[in-house]
């Protein structure tokens, strides 16, 4: 089975640019999760959807960044303008309905705002 | 705020010995307890999940809880090259019914051959 699928895998863009990352979960997962990786920070959870419903967006950094989840098979995150500090590892997890809370990860956009 | 906390290492254990990673987490009402091991460049990848007090076992790796003491750690046994890596702790913190992670900043792990 395929795994969780993100694009692009790099992105290198100018500060004031539109970025618009994106994934597609394990397929039957009803949970979709954003995280940024950085070297000060570590692993930070920016939003999760449940049935396509933001369900916690308290992680999202400030309004230049939005999530979708359109269906069950996709997901957007954006970031208009984007700065130099936003610069990090995006990853995109996904984890099945029920209580369990085991997510797992795609292999990340590394993104570089110059 | 709800913390995870983890040595940043280097932590370096020769090949064939038991390799030990510690992790303490604040939020005394939190139920479930994750370990990813993460390659350099790489996805965090799950590797243990433990949810009630005492030890997991799944092959060479244990995973240890301690609610009382707040405190999970991961063993490792018979320490491989291959286990060279960052292992991230993660902690499920917030109401019943949430799923949020709260990730540690990771511990380096080293095994020298």
């Amino acid at each position: 089975d395929a795994g969780v699928i993100q694009s692009p895998r790099h992105e290198v863009t100018e500060m004031g640019q539109e970025v618009t990352l994106r994934c597609k979960p394990i397929s039957g997962h009803d949970y979709l999760f954003w995280y940024r990786q950085t070297m000060m920070r570590g692993l930070e959870l920016l939003i999760y959807f449940n049935n396509n419903v933001p369900i916690d967006d308290s992680g999202m950094p400030e309004d230049r960044f939005s999530a979708k989840m359109p269906n069950a098979s996709f997901s957007t995150l954006k970031i208009q303008p984007s700065e130099p500090r936003d610069s990090a590892v995006y990853f995109c997890a996904s984890k099945a309905g029920g209580s369990y809370n085991e997510q797992f990860f795609g292999p990340g956009t590394r993104l570089t705002v110059l | 705020q709800k913390e995870v906390e983890q040595n940043s290492g280097p932590l370096s254990v020769p090949e064939g010995a038991i390799a030990s990673l510690n992790c303490t987490y604040s939020d005394r009402g939190s139920q479930s307890f994750f370990w990813y091991r993460q390659y350099s460049g790489k996805s965090p990848e799950l590797i243990m999940f433990i949810y009630s007090n005492g030890d997991k076992e799944d092959g060479r790796f244990t995973a240890q809880l301690n609610k009382a003491s707040q405190y999970v750690s991961l063993l490792i046994r018979d320490s491989q090259p291959s286990d060279s890596a960052t292992y991230l702790c993660a902690v499920n913190i917030g109401t019943t019914g949430s799923y949020q992670l709260t990730f540690g900043k990771g511990t380096k792990l080293s095994v020298i051959p």
